[in-house]
């Protein structure tokens, strides 16, 4: 089945800075890699997904790149802000489409 | 509002008792899962369906059973609860694709057995 390691499991930046997050995955043939972001006390919610079909996804302050050889998608946070700071999760579909998700990264965006 | 509900939202039990969350979608998801996750930690896959009369277990092994005789509800029982069933539960929907599709949480139902 899927396998999906997530990096790092915290991340600490100033406000202001970038904050970037991996994510490898073993099934090659996964072709949808979300990103969701979960505040303290609330549900997990995507904020961000990228198909097998295109390399960079961007909106707004928020990015993912996927490189297929490898085998790896890197959420990028540009322009840090407080309401940055969440637990995010990235996401592969395993077996017949059962999402694997990463561990999280706990995202401090320091003011 | 087309939404994903869980209940209770808070639930107080005592060791040995029986107990069902509840999860309703009214998204036409085919797909249901079940999660176990402590505060900010891992999401941990308990139990799963496609679709009506099926249902697979995750990951997880959390001596829970599930069922899915509506589209729309995937209730989630302990035959006996444990202090180390302490945690929250997570209640998920997506369409029924071959791969991916975004997940839609419910708000959660935090579980504490004393």
């Amino acid at each position: 089945g899927e396998n999906v390691e997530q990096h790092p499991s915290t991340l600490s930046v100033q406000e202001g800075d970038s904050a970037v997050i991996k994510c490898t995955y073993s099934d090659s043939a996964s072709n949808y890699f979300p990103w969701y972001k979960q505040e303290l006390g609330k549900r997990p919610q995507l904020i961000i997904d990228i198909r097998s079909n295109v390399g960079e996804k961007k909106d707004q302050r928020i990015a993912v790149t996927l490189n297929k050889t490898a085998k790896h998608f890197s959420l990028h946070i540009t322009e840090t802000q407080p309401e940055d700071s969440a637990v995010y999760f990235c996401a592969a579909p395993g077996d017949a489409g059962k999402s694997t998700f990463g561990d999280g990264t706990t995202l401090t965006v320091k003011p | 509002e087309a939404d994903i509900y869980q209940t209770p939202r808070y639930l107080v039990i005592g060791t040995g008792k029986k107990i069902t969350l509840e999860c309703s979608q009214t998204m036409g998801h085919d797909k249901m899962y079940w999660y176990q996750q402590d505060p900010g930690m891992e999401l941990h896959l308990i139990h799963y369906s496609y679709g009506v009369n099926s249902t697979e277990k995750g990951d997880l092994s959390s001596e829970s059973t599930v069922s899915r005789i509506r589209t729309e509800h995937f209730p989630l029982t302990l035959e006996s609860a444990r202090p180390s069933h302490t945690s929250q539960y997570l209640c998920a929907s997506s369409d029924l694709k071959a791969f991916g599709g975004e997940a839609f949480f419910g708000q959660g139902t935090r579980l504490t057995v004393v």
